[in-house]
């Protein structure tokens, strides 16, 4: 069964770059059913579309996180990855990697644990 | 901008009883909406995708309905791990927009 881990520091210094990957492993992140995307959750519990990418490449991102963000993907390492540059105190939150099947109406089928990002000096 | 809204964000509930949970959209989305379950610590589990239809090995007490501009999550026979938190997931023109949760609490 397919399964989604992310990892990357826990703690990121203000103006910072964010970095996490998501690796996926039990099946492939190269499949033209499936999209691959970023969802938040604040210290509040409200949730947050990110961005999605499409194994060509092919990404679409939230409006107001466009300047800052990018999500990319590498097929030979079964990995999503997502960078948020020029981080503040707002950016604290769980960051969750999410899968969506293109016949499933937006909706996210199968989640990673989630990992918790805090933004301090 | 759309935007969506969740109602109640509180619900008590006892075993054994029937809840209703709402989501209304500022536009007409069709049925591109989807309704999770988060359990503290755990990432949501989805559980009815475009607007009605259960998500595989979803138990039947659960069930969705609306359409255009107004949903609703519906548990019959509210079980003890059915306590926890609910969110809806508007999906429009490439946007996916949460609603604010719903937290399912033993009366």
């Amino acid at each position: 069964q397919l399964q989604m881990q992310e990892s990357g520091p826990g703690l990121v210094k203000p103006l910072e770059t964010l970095s996490l990957v998501c690796s996926v492993s039990g099946g492939s992140v190269a499949s033209r059913s499936h999209y691959w995307g970023w969802i938040r959750q604040f210290p509040g519990k409200g949730l947050e579309w990110i961005g999605n990418i499409f194994y060509t490449g092919i990404t679409k991102y939230n409006a107001p996180l466009k300047s800052r963000v990018a999500i990319s993907v590498d097929t030979s390492k079964n990995q999503i990855s997502l960078k948020l540059t020029s981080v503040t105190a707002a950016d604290t939150a769980v960051y969750f990697c999410a899968r969506r099947r293109s016949d499933g109406g937006g909706a996210f089928d199968l989640w990673g644990q989630g990992t918790m990002v805090t933004v301090s000096s | 901008d759309i935007q969506m809204t969740q109602s109640p964000s509180t619900l008590s509930a006892s075993v054994g009883d029937r809840v209703v949970i709402s989501c209304r959209a500022s536009h007409n989305i069709d049925t591109w909406l989807a309704w999770y379950q988060q359990k503290p610590g755990k990432a949501p589990k989805l559980l009815i995708y475009k607007a009605s239809l259960l998500e595989a090995e979803v138990p039947s007490r659960f069930s969705g309905s609306g359409s255009g501009t107004d949903f609703t999550l519906t548990i019959n026979n509210v079980q003890p791990d059915d306590f926890g938190t609910y969110f809806c997931q508007l999906y429009n023109s490439d946007v996916f927009i949460f609603g604010q949760g719903t937290s399912l609490e033993v009366k």
